[in-house]
């Protein structure tokens, strides 16, 4: 049973265009969310987060999005860049834990 | 900081036998965690320790799995007997205590270790 979803394993968009990677959860006790990325051969490094006090946390040229309601959270990339080709895990926990839930990956591909 | 280090970076061992994986956390973090990656399961939480004690083990798939953190500074993973259904890349992360005012927070993660059992 997956508590963290990402329903795309791939996208692909153009150097400059905006990526937006979709995060579905189940769990409504979760109340913190990340978004982590991944290059081949490397371990993951978080990106950015968002607590479900709010929702919208920009960073930069990223910034996520959390409608709690629908249970949904995405990841904006503005404007993408080829470097930004990697995988992004979403992934969530709730606040008496430290252990976070993670979706399976989504590889976005930035194409020059 | 040389951040988490894990090692070996692969492994490729025979069915049925033990392996073990190491994981040095960042000095001061006070969470250690094991996943698991693969194509089907994706990222799974194995086990994770808080100040070098077990906190919840609930994702070891088998008894053939133990982990254990005997200091601040090192932690194990082993597999006894390996099966190729084990054949997976192994990470591990370390973090210091959530901050829930910012959740300014994330785990470091090693680079893992791709395990292949044949």
């Amino acid at each position: 049973d997956q508590q963290v979803k990402q329903n795309s394993p791939s996208l692909s968009v153009q150097e400059g265009r905006i990526s937006i990677l979709n995060c579905d959860y189940t769990n409504s006790m979760f109340d913190y969310f990340l978004w982590y990325k991944k290059y081949p051969a490397e371990g993951p490094t978080f990106l950015i987060s968002i607590s479900s006090i709010k929702d919208k946390n920009e960073d930069g040229r990223f910034t996520v999005f959390l409608n709690k309601s629908a249970k949904h959270l995405s990841l904006h990339i503005v404007p993408s860049q080829p470097g930004d080709s990697a995988v992004y895990f979403c992934a969530a926990g709730e606040g008496g834990s430290e252990k976070l839930v993670f979706g399976k990956g989504t590889k976005l591909t930035v194409n020059p | 900081d040389a951040g988490v280090i894990q090692s070996p970076r692969h492994e490729v061992t025979e069915m049925g036998q033990e392996v073990t994986l190491r994981c040095k956390p960042i000095s001061g973090h006070d969470y250690l965690f094991w996943y698991r990656q693969t194509m089907m399961r994706g990222l799974e939480l194995l086990i994770y320790f808080n100040n070098n004690v077990p906190i919840d083990d609930s994702g070891m798939p088998e008894d053939r799995f133990s982990a254990k953190m005997p200091n601040a500074s090192f932690s194990t993973l082993k597999i006894q007997p390996s099966e190729p259904r084990d054949s997976a890349v192994y990470f591990c992360a370390s973090s210091l205590v959530r901050d829930r005012v910012n959740i300014n927070y994330g785990y470091t993660f090693g680079s893992g270790t791709r395990l292949t059992v044949v």
